[in-house]
């Protein structure tokens, strides 16, 4: 199974922008890239996906390399309610494989005032 | 609003007695799976369903059962709960396969003892 790899922490400074990488060089062409954060004591929650263009939403964009190996989540402006674990996830776009998303470790983001 | 429901938030139980953590979701997702997060070894699968009456093994499955009768609703059933079950248990919905985030619950807290 395709897997990813993050960096165990960053920090960045309020109000500042945050460049998290995420390095997936067995993806497969059907793997589409999730991102998802948790917080303290909640539930992870969706932060964004992609399969190969860049996508923008409300809440980040998510910048895919060409070749698919890597991608980069950027809060545009980090706030202290961003501060959490942040978990860079494939997930096989057949609707009939195992759809199980495998969670690593993810990145620790510290937000500073 | 669309959300999953997870009930009890927090359980304290002794080894041996049968209980039943339900999840249910308000979006008509076809698939919905459990995971389990314990420190330093992150969130791991214990079950998962594409649909109703369609249910599969995730990466720790040992020591739980679920079942997926109606499509809103995929109780976990601990049929004899040991100690190292003691952990924080995660609900999650999605609309389908990769191409689709996925919505989780709020977490339930369980203490064996």
């Amino acid at each position: 199974d395709a897997k990813t790899t993050q960096p165990n922490s960053m920090e960045s400074n309020e109000e500042e922008p945050v460049h998290l990488p995420c390095n997936h060089s067995t993806i497969s062409g059907t793997d589409y890239i999730h991102w998802y954060r948790q917080l303290p004591s909640q539930g992870p929650e969706y932060v964004i996906h992609g399969l190969t263009s860049n996508v923008n939403n409300r809440m980040a964009s998510l910048a895919i390399a060409e070749d698919r190996k890597s991608s980069t989540l950027i809060l545009h402006r980090a706030t202290l309610r961003d501060a959490a674990v942040y978990y860079c996830i494939l997930r096989d776009a057949g609707w009939y494989n195992n759809n199980d998303m495998r969670f690593g470790a993810g990145t620790r983001l510290t937000v500073k005032p | 609003e669309a959300q999953v429901t997870q009930n009890p938030r927090y359980l304290i139980t002794v080894t041996g007695k049968k209980l039943t953590v339900t999840c249910s979701q308000n979006m008509n997702h076809e698939y919905m799976s459990w995971y389990r997060q314990d420190p330093g070894l992150g969130l791991r699968q214990i079950y998962y369903s594409m649909n109703v009456e369609v249910t599969d093994k995730g990466d720790v499955p040992e020591g739980y059962k679920v079942s997926r009768k109606e499509k809103r609703n995929f109780p976990l059933i601990l049929e004899s709960p040991s100690p190292n079950q003691t952990s924080l248990y995660f609900c999650a919905s999605s609309l389908g396969g990769g191409g689709y985030e996925q919505y989780f619950g709020p977490g339930t807290r369980l203490t064996v003892t």
